[in-house]
């Protein structure tokens, strides 16, 4: 069955240091996102991305945050002067669909671990 | 306030046991779904519920949505060490985000 990928699975950084986290998004799917789940905490909506724009994003999501698709493939989420804060755990996922009457759930990768120093 | 609540926050059984987990929204239920997560892993998609009164199994886990209640639940049937983990509900926001329940740490022991 096609799975979201995500590298690297881990990723220690020095705070203020700039880091790029990549996906591989399920190859039919239209729709791409990004998570952070804090440990020990919920999973927070970080933002979508539909037709090479950002389609919605949270408050989390400001301007130290940037998403990209570089090519066919890869979604990436470049953090730019990382902050301790940023420490977390960072999902991608991707659906064929989007809308509250979408019958297509989100499908998730596995995550990469953000630790900042 | 979270908008979508869920009980109980951890629950320990021993094996083979039935178990239930609540999922409460505070708005409108457009569709609810549910995940698993293994300690520090990715989210497992298990089923999505749409219709009010919807009820979906996958093996020995079934799911009902109660529209008017706001209210899913997700019930184990015998349960295995292997159901182990955390169970996420998650709701569509709009037309892109999703939100997620607090989770429910289950732990299943042999």
């Amino acid at each position: 069955e096609p799975e979201v990928t995500q590298t690297p699975s881990h990723q220690v950084t020095q705070m203020g240091q700039e880091v790029i986290l990549r996906c591989v998004p399920i190859s039919n799917h239209l729709y791409f996102y990004w998570y952070r789940q804090i440990l020990g905490q919920k999973v927070e909506f970080l933002v979508s991305f539909y037709n090479n724009e950002i389609s919605e994003k949270s408050e989390i999501f400001d301007d130290q945050f940037s998403v990209e698709r570089p090519d066919g493939s890869n979604f990436t989420l470049k953090i730019r002067s990382t902050k301790l804060e940023d420490s977390a755990m960072y999902f991608c996922a991707s659906s064929p669909l989007a809308g509250e009457w979408s019958n297509q759930p989100q499908h998730f990768g596995d995550g990469t671990r953000l630790s900042i120093l | 306030s979270q908008e979508l609540e869920q009980s109980p926050q951890s629950l320990i059984v021993q094996e083979g046991k039935n178990l239930t987990i609540n999922c409460t929204s505070s708005k409108t239920l457009y569709g609810l779904y549910w995940y698993k997560q293994k300690y520090g892993e990715g989210l497992i998609f298990l089923m999505m519920l749409q219709k009010g009164g919807e009820e979906k199994s996958h093996e020995k886990i079934t799911a009902k949505l109660d529209e008017k209640k706001q209210q899913s639940s997700l019930h184990i049937t015998a349960s295995q060490p292997s159901h182990a983990g955390i169970y996420l509900c998650g709701a569509p926001r709009g037309t892109y985000k999703y939100i997620f329940g607090t989770g429910t740490r289950l732990k299943v022991l042999a």
